[in-house]
């Protein structure tokens, strides 16, 4: 069965203050691996996705890696707007035509003034 | 593109009663999922469509649940005879058939009293 699993669960930061959020998975064969943000009460807003490991995509403050075991969601010096929860999600290969994404359970990021 | 849009978004309901929601695509995206979040975690699968054929259902989804999707368009999710435990965000999500990544709408939220 696909699992993802992200840490920390909770990361507070002060503005400015770069670090990285982990999402380690394991599952038969990826497709694909994927970063959403989520704000609360609204829908995951996506991301990026990557499909290789070695691959990596950047976006404004947000540069995500891929290795076979993990990936990584880097942000580089933080304003309050980054305050959100960063889902990783899976899709597996073995899944046929079936393009679900299987969830990690998040981290929620506040980044503070 | 307008994005995926869900009604309502929110839902007030008695145990035992029956609730449909429904979610619009975005325009000319062939495959539909949708998911279930409760507070905490991150989507879970439920089931998906790819035009108006629905190729997979969770074992989540229990037999008081029916998705439709009649004739590739929108979709609407049923749950009968409602219960506590399926108070939840229930979230829709499309994509094109050359893309892996899934757009999401902001979600129906269920509250069962």
């Amino acid at each position: 069965e696909d699992q993802v699993t992200q840490s920390p669960e909770a990361l507070r930061l002060q503005e400015g203050e770069s670090s990285s959020l982990n999402c380690s998975y394991t599952v038969s064969g990826l497709r694909g691996l994927f970063w959403y943000r989520q704000d609360p009460g609204k829908g995951p807003e996506f991301l990026f996705t990557l499909y290789s490991a070695g691959e990596e995509k950047e976006k404004e403050r947000l540069k995500a890696t891929l290795t076979k075991k993990e990936s990584f969601l880097h942000i580089t010096a933080p304003k309050p707007e980054d305050s959100a929860t960063y889902l990783c999600a899976v899709q597996a290969k073995s899944g046929g035509s079936n393009y679900k994404l299987t969830f990690g359970k998040g981290t929620l990021l506040t980044v503070n003034p | 593109d307008t994005g995926v849009s869900q009604n309502p978004r929110h839902k007030i309901t008695k145990r035992g009663q029956n609730v449909t929601f429904r979610c619009d695509p975005i325009s000319e995206h062939n495959r539909l999922y949708w998911y279930r979040q409760t507070l905490g975690q991150g989507p879970e699968f439920l089931t998906y469509f790819q035009n108006e054929a629905q190729l997979e259902k969770s074992r989540l989804l229990s037999d008081r649940f029916s998705a439709e999707r009649p004739k590739g368009s929108f979709s609407t999710l049923e749950i009968q005879r409602t219960e506590q435990g399926d108070s939840a965000m229930y979230l829709c999500a499309s994509s094109p058939w050359d893309r892996q990544e899934q757009y999401f709408g902001p979600g129906t939220r269920l509250t069962v009293t």
